[in-house]
């Protein structure tokens, strides 16, 4: 079946500037997460949703990162005012309820000039 | 606190020769899992295996296999006979049940 998508797969965009980058979790999976990881380095949570409850957002590095997740499904990662230092892989997983396997997508290169 | 550390950052290995990368990990929770993923160059992360804390049994799967000890708190992944395609970055993961803690993760350079 399909995999975790994301979209776009590279980003160049200049700083101050917002975007959006875009995750589809395998269909049925309740639970999605982002990550970023920056150039030779591990991953770095970001935010994580399950099902309906609010999701937890102790990752985000400030308040220009926000997510939504509509309808259970697709999330979107908003960086508003991009900084040189958001310059990162962002990656996303899902996962479904009886299972916490995390199953990543093919990530979205930023490059912020 | 949860925590995993990879303590070897980049390893490099001739082809067929055995690697071990070493996971050690700390939780106060009884009930947790414990994964590894691999990085290829490509970039995009591959689940190898998951393993849940009342299973200690070790594992193997072709050319990999990990042993599991609990008393020591690790979940070390060995690669038999390994080739060129096993080179990426592997990450060791802890959840308790959601949310992941990952490790730094080990570089492996296979040469041939």
């Amino acid at each position: 079946g399909a995999g975790v998508s994301q979209s776009p797969s590279n980003k160049v965009t200049e700083k101050g500037k917002d975007v959006e980058l875009r995750c589809d979790p395998i269909s049925g999976h309740t639970a999605l997460y982002w990550y970023r990881q920056s150039l030779g380095q591990g991953l770095e949570f970001l935010i994580y949703f399950q099902g309906n409850s609010a999701p937890d957002k102790s990752g985000l590095p400030s308040d220009r990162f926000s997510a939504e997740r509509t309808g259970g499904s697709v999330s979107t990662l908003t960086i508003q005012r991009t900084q040189q230092e958001d310059s990162a892989v962002y990656l996303c997983a899902s996962s479904p309820l009886a299972d916490n396997t995390q199953y990543f997508g093919p990530g979205t290169r930023l490059t912020v000039l | 606190a949860q925590k995993v550390t990879q303590a070897q950052t980049e390893i490099s290995v001739v082809e067929k020769e055995d690697v071990t990368l070493d996971c050690v990990y700390e939780t106060r929770d009884t009930t947790y899992y414990l994964f590894w993923y691999k990085q290829p160059p490509s970039g995009e992360l591959v689940f190898l295996i998951r393993r849940n804390s009342f299973d200690e049994q070790n594992e193997i799967s072709g050319r990999y296999s990990w042993n599991f000890q609990k008393s020591t708190s690790s979940f070390n992944f060995t690669i038999t006979a390994s080739q060129v395609v096993d080179s990426a970055v592997y990450f060791c993961a802890l959840t308790p049940f959601n949310k992941f803690y990952f490790g730094s993760g080990t570089k492996l350079n296979v040469k041939p």
